[in-house]
């Protein structure tokens, strides 16, 4: 079945603990990008791959990092997480062409106090 | 910058009644792609529908239909005969070419939330 698996589904930590949200597709794509979901503001892009060992900012990168070693993966990691990054994260992959959709992981959704 | 605006933050209807949701965009490409994608309380997103913008014919897929009109830049979706099922929150986005290559980064909206009652 073709999909994208997110994990932790749920995570809630404190400020300040590292952590590392694990995303991977399973249909060969190329482009894979993080997004965080915040009432009110829709979905906004944090970073994205072009490929691998291609990363890029999106719109709201700070404090945020990604690496993408594989074609299959693109983990998410908060080196010092604090309560304004609270949120709900997906992430999600296509094929290059922005006419392609994108397909959605089921979410993660952090809490950190 | 592109953008995607849908003032309904919140509808509710009573069952089987139509609703339409409202989408606005603006963006200065002169071909792009717009969505709509469904968030049911689950919280997961679905894909509904991709609309380019050389294609204004109005699409119908069953209860669903859509109406994409460049002239007022925006890519309303109606849901006939509602059901208790169609309660969720639906994001339209336009597409945005990132970079040389063009990859896709999606502009989402708001979200409008869909309740509806039985």
């Amino acid at each position: 079945e073709a999909q994208v698996t997110q994990n932790p589904r749920y995570l809630i930590t404190v400020t300040g603990k590292k952590l590392t949200v694990t995303c991977s597709q399973n249909m060969n794509h190329e482009y894979m990008s993080w997004y965080r979901q915040d009432p009110g503001l829709g979905l906004r892009q944090i970073y994205y791959s072009m490929n691998v060992e291609v990363t890029d900012k999106g719109d709201v990168p700070e404090g945020y990092k990604v690496s993408r070693k594989e074609k299959r993966n693109f983990p998410l990691i908060l080196e010092s997480p604090s309560p304004n990054q609270t949120s709900l994260y997906f992430c999600a992959s296509s094929k290059l062409l922005k006419d392609n959709e994108q397909f959605f992981g089921p979410g993660t959704r952090l809490t950190v106090l | 910058a592109q953008k995607v605006t849908q003032a309904q933050t919140e509808i509710s209807v009573v069952e089987k009644e139509d609703v339409t949701l409202d989408c606005v965009y603006e963006t200065r490409d002169t071909t792009y792609y717009l969505f709509w994608y469904k968030q049911p309380p689950s919280g997961e997103l679905v894909f509904l529908i991709r609309r380019n913008s050389f294609d204004e014919q109005n699409e119908i897929s069953g209860r669903y239909s859509w109406n994409f009109q460049k002239s007022t830049s925006s890519f309303n979706f109606t849901i006939t005969a509602s059901q208790v099922v169609d309660s969720a929150v639906y994001f339209c986005a336009l597409s945005e070419a990132k970079g040389s290559q063009g990859a896709q980064k999606l502009v989402f909206g708001q979200g409008t939330r869909l309740t509806i009652n039985p």
